[in-house]
């Protein structure tokens, strides 16, 4: 079966934009969650979604912002950017959310501020 | 902070050399799992464990969840160059509203052929 679609693989944007990545779980995932990862800081937990509906939200601040759709497709928007939300995003499908099944992840999709 | 601590950061092996990597979680977990990136890569479910005492073995690769379910190792003999990449350990945590799947920071490890 297909495994887990990210879009786009890189993205360019400056200092103040905003900007919309998707993730296409495995189909039958309804949990989506989204995490971003640095060199410093390793994989750092965004947000999970479950079947519309947001189960948790991690320490980041409120220009990171998601949603699901009705098909679990999932889509994660930053405003305002800024230099420091340089990094790879990771979006991970699952049976289960909560952490209670396999993560399958996403190749991410690696922005870069300027 | 850190729910789950991974040791060591960095670890740097001649070829044919064993190497473990150790989680330690802050609470108890219901379930950990291990997770292996490649450079360049995203990461990739390698197991879970889900029992007090558990022990998996896959082909080099051994993988234990101590008996207080509080910390877990991955050991692999005879490393080879294959087995580049960073290991992570996950747990579900109690986050705001419910259980979040929380990485460990990783250990990346190097093989010298």
């Amino acid at each position: 079966k297909a495994g887990v679609t990210q879009t786009p693989r890189y993205l360019i944007k400056t200092r103040g934009q905003q900007v919309t990545l998707s993730c296409s779980p495995i189909s039958g995932h309804r949990s989506v969650s989204w995490y971003q990862q640095t060199p410093g800081q390793g994989l750092q937990f965004l947000f999970e979604y479950f079947s519309e509906t947001q189960r948790n939200k991690g320490n980041f601040p409120g220009r990171f912002s998601g949603r699901q759709f009705s098909n679990s497709r999932s889509e994660m928007n930053v405003s305002t950017l800024e230099l420091g939300d340089s990094a790879l995003y990771l979006c991970a499908s699952s049976l289960v959310s909560g952490g209670g099944s396999e993560a399958f992840f996403g190749q991410g999709t690696r922005l870069t501020v300027v | 902070g850190q729910q789950v601590m991974q040791i060591p950061q960095y670890q740097h092996v001649q070829e044919g050399e064993d190497f473990t990597t150790y989680c330690n979680s802050s609470t108890t977990l219901s379930n950990i799992q291990w997770y292996k990136q490649r450079p360049g890569g995203h990461p990739v479910f390698l197991i879970q464990l889900v029992k007090s005492g558990e022990v998996k073995k896959q082909k080099r690769l051994t993988f234990q969840f101590g008996e207080a379910k509080k910390n877990s190792s991955l050991h692999i003999t005879a490393t080879q160059t294959t087995d580049v990449g960073t290991y992570f350990c996950a747990g579900p945590y109690s986050g705001a509203g419910s259980y979040q799947l929380t990485f460990g920071k990783g250990t990346k490890l190097s093989v010298i052929p």
